[in-house]
């Protein structure tokens, strides 16, 4: 059963905070994502990784940073935690490019940044 | 850049089909995708459609895309209560990248009993 993990479903965080949300797959998969969702905005793309070490800032990178060390583990930073950021983080993972990139989420991290 | 459409919310009866709208900018849409997200859950892929195809059929679902247009559809036949959830459209753009995946705002889809 493939699995997209990530490390908590529920943080509150205090403005200013650094912030650490984990995600680990076991697919061997080459993409991974981190997204944020809000209410009538849908799904936006923070970051994509599409290989180890590797990054490319999606619609909204601000404020925060990635980490991609090792193919199954992707990190989101937020440097300075704001309210503006309190939202749903899902992450997801993928395979890479021609063929059909079904994506696998995790069941998603409430951020509450009081 | 890429950007996709939805409306946000559709409410039908039980039986009744439903029909989901999605509109993309990205004329290099090599995949097109429907996923759905039940409550306090993540996303789950329901079905994809090849660009160069018109419609996919897969039990209960039917996907029509008008690439004319950029225009993609999801019909639900005979809708049952376990299908209201957020659906949510996406793409990969562009052929040889790397996967990346643009979602629309989602669907909220509500089955009156």
């Amino acid at each position: 059963d493939v699995k997209v993990t990530q490390s908590s479903r529920y943080l509150v965080k205090r403005t200013g905070e650094k912030v650490f949300l984990e995600c680990v797959q076991d697919m061997d998969h080459e993409n991974m994502f981190w997204y944020r969702q809000d209410p009538g905005l849908g799904l936006r793309l923070i970051y994509f990784s599409y290989d180890v070490k590797m990054k490319e800032k999606g619609d909204i990178p601000e404020g925060y940073s990635v980490s991609r060390e090792k193919k199954e583990r992707f990190s989101l930073i937020l440097e300075s935690a704001s309210t503006n950021q309190t939202s749903m983080y899902l992450c997801a993972s993928s395979l890479p490019g021609r063929m059909n990139t079904e994506a696998f989420f995790g069941q998603g991290t409430r951020l509450t940044v009081v | 850049g890429e950007d996709v459409e939805q409306s946000l919310f559709l409410s039908v009866r039980e039986g009744d089909s439903s029909v989901i709208n999605c509109t993309y900018t990205d004329s290099s849409s090599t995949y097109l995708y429907w996923y759905k997200q039940e409550p306090g859950a993540g996303l789950q892929l329901l079905t994809y459609i090849f660009s160069n195809m018109d419609m996919k059929q897969d039990q209960r679902l039917t996907v029509l895309l008008n690439k004319k247009d950029k225009h993609l559809s999801l019909r639900i036949a005979d809708t049952q209560t376990g299908d209201s959830a957020i659906y949510f459209c996406a793409e990969t753009s562009k052929p040889g990248n790397t996967g990346k995946l643009i979602f629309g705002q989602g669907t909220t889809l509500q089955v009156k009993p």
